[in-house]
């Protein structure tokens, strides 16, 4: 079955730093990967997305690459923020479906 | 655009009863709307899947008569948790999906706590 493996948090990180969240997958087929962010009280929203192998998703200075030969989507930001604060969540869902599989989450924590 | 609601946001009821959950598109139609469980500090589970129109496809685990979902519009889907219990209480969140797309929007979440 499809499964997303992430880097368990807390990530705590001092403003400006850079990031990298580390996000790997089973899947059958070629799935879309997907990193959604979760504010602090709020619901899920999409980050950045990638469909294809060698994609790179960006949004709000997160990017992520499609590495179909280390089956990886690991995400980056060069200089965090302390509004970055939040729970990120690395996703799949199979080719021609949109069945999301979730990783467990990682919490970033920006300080100042 | 793409916005997702869910109502109530929060919702504290006795060990017995039933509650409803709302969740609509509010300006687009869905024609797959997602319902979730997420426990403290883990991940999202999906409990099931609605098609407008159709019975919801429940994924493996989840009892289907316990959390009965309703999708009747292309902008309106309902989770009811019958006969509620404490191992109830969680985080739900539902999110929509249109044709064609893989991309879903999700709703902000209810919180459930059964006494």
């Amino acid at each position: 079955g499809n499964s997303v493996t992430q880097m368990e948090g807390p990530v705590t990180l001092s403003e400006e730093a850079f990031l990298t969240i580390n996000c790997t997958y089973t899947a059958t087929g070629y799935p879309s990967l997907f990193w959604y962010v979760q504010y602090p009280g709020e619901g899920l929203q999409l980050l950045l997305k990638a469909t294809k192998a060698d994609d790179k998703g960006s949004n709000k200075g997160f990017e992520a690459t499609y590495r179909k030969e280390t089956t990886s989507f690991h995400l980056e930001k060069g200089s965090v923020q302390v509004s970055d604060s939040a729970v990120y969540f690395c996703a799949l869902s199979p080719g021609g479906g949109n069945k999301l599989t979730f990783g467990t989450g990682t919490q970033l924590k920006v300080e100042l | 655009g793409a916005v997702v609601s869910q109502h109530p946001s929060w919702v504290i009821c006795k060990s017995g009863t039933s509650v409803k959950i709302e969740c609509r598109s509010l300006d687009f139609q869905a024609t797959t709307m997602f319902w979730y469980r997420q426990f403290p500090k883990q991940s999202l589970m999906l409990m099931a899947t609605s098609n407008e129109g159709s019975k919801a496809t429940y994924e493996q685990g989840v009892e289907k008569d316990k959390f009965l979902i309703n999708h009747a519009s292309l902008t309106l889907s309902t989770l009811t948790v019958t006969s509620a219990h404490p191992e109830d209480s969680s985080f739900y969140i539902c999110s929509a999906g249109t044709g064609g797309t893989d991309t879903q929007y999700f709703g902000p979440g209810t919180r459930l706590t059964v006494l």
